[in-house]
């Protein structure tokens, strides 16, 4: 079935680097690739996305990157800032909207 | 734009007991919603997908008795656990995809249900 991949399951970083999580996605047919941010205890909050027919797009100091020959697409946030800490996550959704979610990754931005 | 709200946000409940949560599409009209389940440190896994005046379409593995998904107007959706047991502890989460903003899916809030 459909599947995605998220590496890593934790990321420490020290405040002002950069981080960068992956995402690897089975379903060929996949055209539309959210990023959630979720804080404790709340809801994931869209924070950027990107659609197939385009390669990278960048809101700020956050950027995604789409691959789709690999099935990749990766997640870039520049000049990390402590209330970045949060758990990030990646996913999939194809023309059906069935929406399939990578693992997670908890991001620590250390002050 | 785009706000969707759940009720409760958290509730406690005794073993054997219903618990119903309500998902609100607030600015919206949503012609479909999704309703997830999400245990401690793990990510979110859909259990239904709800479409207004029809019947729900449930995930493998999960139980359409057990949770019951009305989608009776195109801002609600009322998710249902009948028969609580501990297990069944969790954070409920709902979305709801806004037709004139494509695949975008936005998020509530969530429901955390503790079962006694």
């Amino acid at each position: 079935g459909e599947n995605v991949e998220q590496h890593p399951s934790t990321l420490s970083v020290q405040e002002g680097d950069s981080a960068v999580i992956k995402c690897t996605y089975s379903d060929s047919a996949s055209n539309y690739f959210p990023w959630y941010k979720q804080e404790l205890g709340k809801g994931p909050q869209l924070i950027i996305d990107i659609r197939s027919n385009v390669g990278e797009k960048k809101d700020q100091r956050i950027a995604v990157t789409l691959n789709k020959t690999a099935k990749h697409f990766s997640l870039h946030i520049t000049e990390t800032q402590p209330e970045d800490s949060a758990v990030y996550f990646c996913a999939a959704i194809t023309g059906g909207f069935k929406t399939i979610f990578g693992a997670g990754t908890r991001l620590f931005v250390k002050a | 734009g785009a706000v969707v709200s759940q009720h409760p946000s958290w509730v406690i409940c005794k073993s054997g007991t219903s618990v119903k949560i309500e998902c609100r599409s607030l600015d919206f009209q949503a012609t479909t919603m999704f309703w997830y389940r999400q245990f401690p440190k793990q990510s979110l896994m859909l259990m239904a997908t709800s479409n207004e005046g029809s019947k729900a379409t449930y995930e493998q593995g999960v139980e359409k008795d057990k949770f019951l998904i009305n989608h009776a107007s195109l801002t609600l959706s009322t998710l249902t656990v009948t028969s609580a047991h501990p297990e069944d502890s969790s954070f409920y989460i709902c979305s709801a995809r806004d037709p004139g903003k494509g695949n975008e899916q936005f998020f509530g809030p969530g429901t955390r249900l503790t079962v006694l």
